[in-house]
């Protein structure tokens, strides 16, 4: 049972334009959220987060939305870039200090130049 | 800040062998973390420690699989008799407890392949 769910496994969009990666979780226990992004043959790597308490959270060129009542979460990028093509995971935990993240499968952005 | 290191980068063994995975997190970091990464998922845990205490450890996906956090600083993870289905790569994270908004930092992790 897939407690984080990234339906779409790839995306490709033109360089300069937008790009939204989307994230639906199941357990309502959850209330801290991260996005990571992985290259090829590296650990993921830390992006932007977001609490509960919030429904945005913004950090240069990427933002996060959050939907509590649809559990649902968003990762826009703008604009987008030939080296943000990487994969990205959604993840999830009960709280802020808890030490276990649940993730997505992933979305795999490509940004075609 | 030198990052979370892992060693080896790749690992190739034959079924039925023990390997061992070496993680130094970052220095200052008192949770360090275990994970595995199939092909087409995403990382899923296995374990972590909270200095050199082992916290949870009842996702480690069966009793060949072992980790150690002896001194509260680097962690060993080992797989004993591999077996085909263990080819993955093994992630190690670390985190600073109590860090506002604490997050997770991955090393590159130990692609492992069993033959």
């Amino acid at each position: 049972d897939q407690q984080v769910k990234q339906n779409s496994p790839s995306l490709s969009v033109q360089e300069g334009r937008i790009s939204i990666l989307n994230c639906d979780y199941t357990n309502s226990m959850f209330d801290y959220f991260l996005w990571y992004k992985k290259y090829p043959a590296e650990g993921p790597t830390f992006l932007i987060s977001i609490s509960s308490i919030k429904d945005k959270n913004e950090d240069g060129r990427f933002t996060v939305f959050l939907n509590k009542s649809a559990k649902h979460l968003s990762l826009h990028i703008v604009p987008s870039q030939p080296g943000d093509s990487a994969v990205y995971f959604c993840a999830a935990r009960p709280g802020a200090g808890s030490y276990q993240l649940t993730f997505g499968k992933g979305t795999k952005l490509s940004v075609i130049p | 800040d030198t990052g979370v290191s892992q060693d080896p980068r790749h690992k190739i063994t034959k079924r039925g062998q023990n390997v061992t995975f070496r993680c130094d997190p970052i220095s200052e970091h008192n949770r360090l973390y275990w994970y595995r990464q199939t092909l087409g998922q995403g990382p899923e845990f296995l374990t972590y420690f909270q200095n050199e205490a082992q916290l949870e450890k009842s996702r480690l996906l069966s009793d060949r699989f072992s980790a150690e956090r002896p001194k509260g600083s680097f962690s060993t993870l080992e797989i004993q008799r591999t077996e085909q289905g263990d080819s993955a790569m093994y992630l190690c994270a670390s985190s600073l407890v109590g860090a506002t908004n604490e997050k997770l930092f991955f090393g590159s992790g130990t692609q492992l392949s069993v033959l």
